[in-house]
């Protein structure tokens, strides 16, 4: 156990549903990141926050995704209009800056 | 997309040294190496990072070549709980860490 949790642990939702993901990053961490996993392929960097600030967000971050960090503490990730291409696991990183990233066990999802 | 390469797997034996090599042909002076893995189903897990000296921890040891175009991780005594994907990834140094560029890794398997 990191220190980093994740909820849920697993959600399966139907083409078209919108769905939302948690991540408590360590407390004291000021950076949390947000990447996505698809089967046989290593993590995919999607976005990460300093505090409330959100200040890099990848190309494959498309218009149906956002992510917030209201009070710099916990984020979410949502996902609208989902389609099968999203299933995969979307992992949470916590850091301080210039330290080491902790990784949550991740969120598996899966679109039907 | 990642800037290191590394073999897609190797097996070692219980007890024996596993020795994972990463090439780093595009590592900048500032880059640190860095190497996590991924046991199924988990999120990474950090194992070891370097500049330009060998490191030791312990988890690893970690060798870079003089000219830091490759590096080996070493496990030395590995156990079946080493079974996993290893990633070696190069990072920026400075108070800026940002997102970690994964690769495909090197699919580790560790047999009686």
């Amino acid at each position: 156990d990191t220190g980093v949790s994740q909820d849920p642990r697993h959600k399966i939702t139907k083409r078209g549903q919108n769905v939302t993901f948690r991540c408590d990053p360590i407390s004291e961490h000021n950076r949390l990141y947000w990447y996505r996993q698809t089967l046989g392929q290593g993590p995919e960097f999607l976005t990460y926050f300093q505090n409330e600030a959100q200040l890099e967000k990848s190309r494959l971050l498309s218009d149906r995704f956002s992510a917030e960090r209201p009070k710099g503490s916990f984020s979410t990730l949502e996902i609208q209009r989902t389609e099968q291409g999203d299933s995969a696991m979307y992992l949470c990183a916590s850091s301080l800056v210039g330290g080491l990233q902790f990784f949550g066990p991740g969120t598996r999802l899966t679109v039907l | 997309d990642a800037k290191t390469t590394q073999p897609t797997s190797m097996d070692c034996a219980e007890g024996r040294a596993a020795n994972l090599p990463c090439n780093h042909s595009t590592i900048s002076g500032n880059e640190y190496v860095y190497w996590y893995r991924q046991i199924h189903s988990q999120g990474p897990q950090y194992i070891i990072h370097g500049l330009k000296n060998n490191e030791t921890n312990e988890m690893a040891s970690l060798i870079i070549t003089e000219d830091r175009k490759s590096s080996t991780l070493i496990l030395p005594h590995a156990t079946l709980r080493d079974t996993a994907v290893y990633y070696c990834i190069d990072l920026g140094g400075g108070t800026s860490y940002g997102k970690l560029t994964f690769g495909q890794g090197t699919i580790l398997t560790v047999h009686p």
